[in-house]
């Protein structure tokens, strides 16, 4: 298996302007994450799905995030309109029983 | 409010001594408990999990769970250069869904 996949690796925007990133989860895994890790806040859980239904976003910061799971082999985690507190590395993770698996991350830079 | 905490460091030990990483949990009815590593840029890496009391070794790895404290450890027999990240505790909430992770220590190894 390739792991989760999770695009792009890096992403470089304007103020203002929307960001989606993506991810592939492993085939098989039914809960997938979506965590933001600063050096202030740690890792922080945004919103997670079990069987491709939202199940807790009370971490997504504000409106301007949204996210979803169309299906059980790919999400997406967009903001809209990024700000320059945005900037941080997104990771996607996936689970079975026997813990979470995460993806490379995403570092997002909002100039 | 469900609460994972560790000494964020850094730790500093010698190569080949034993490093030893604490973490407090504020749930009580956890029942899962694991340990990740993370190299400054890379994603988190699961190395240990326990579930019940006691100790679990995994090579250099041991993994101590003491529920009625409250309290997982992991301790590095022989420490390497190598082993020089940052160590998060996650712990599995009560409806066994979320990981709820600490903050991480950061440990370092000087050879």
């Amino acid at each position: 298996d390739a792991g989760v996949i999770q695009s792009p690796r890096h992403e470089v925007t304007e103020m203002g302007q929307e960001v989606t990133l993506r991810c592939k989860p492993i085939s098989g895994h039914d809960y997938l994450f979506w965590y933001r890790q600063t050096m202030m806040r740690g890792l922080e859980l945004l919103i997670y799905f079990n069987n491709n239904v939202p199940i807790d976003d009370s971490g997504m910061p504000e409106d301007r995030f949204s996210a979803k799971m169309p299906n059980a082999s790919f999400s997406t985690l967009k903001i809209q309109p990024s700000e320059p507190r945005d900037s941080a590395v997104y990771f996607c993770a996936s689970r079975d029983y026997y813990g979470y698996t995460f993806g490379s991350g995403t570092r997002l830079t909002v100039v | 409010q469900k609460e994972v905490e560790q000494n964020s460091g850094p730790l500093s030990v010698p190569e080949g001594a034993i490093a030893s990483l604490n973490c407090t949990y504020s749930d009580r009815g956890s029942q899962s408990f694991f340990w990740y590593r993370q190299y400054s840029g890379k994603s988190p890496e699961l190395i240990m999990s326990i579930y019940s009391n006691g100790d679990k070794e995994d090579g250099r790895f041991t993994a101590q769970l003491n529920k009625a404290s409250q309290y997982v450890s992991l301790l590095i027999r022989d420490s390497q250069p190598s082993d020089s990240a940052t160590y998060l505790c996650a712990v599995n909430d009560n409806y066994g869904q979320n990981f709820v992770f600490g903050p991480g220590t950061r440990l370092s190894v000087l050879p």
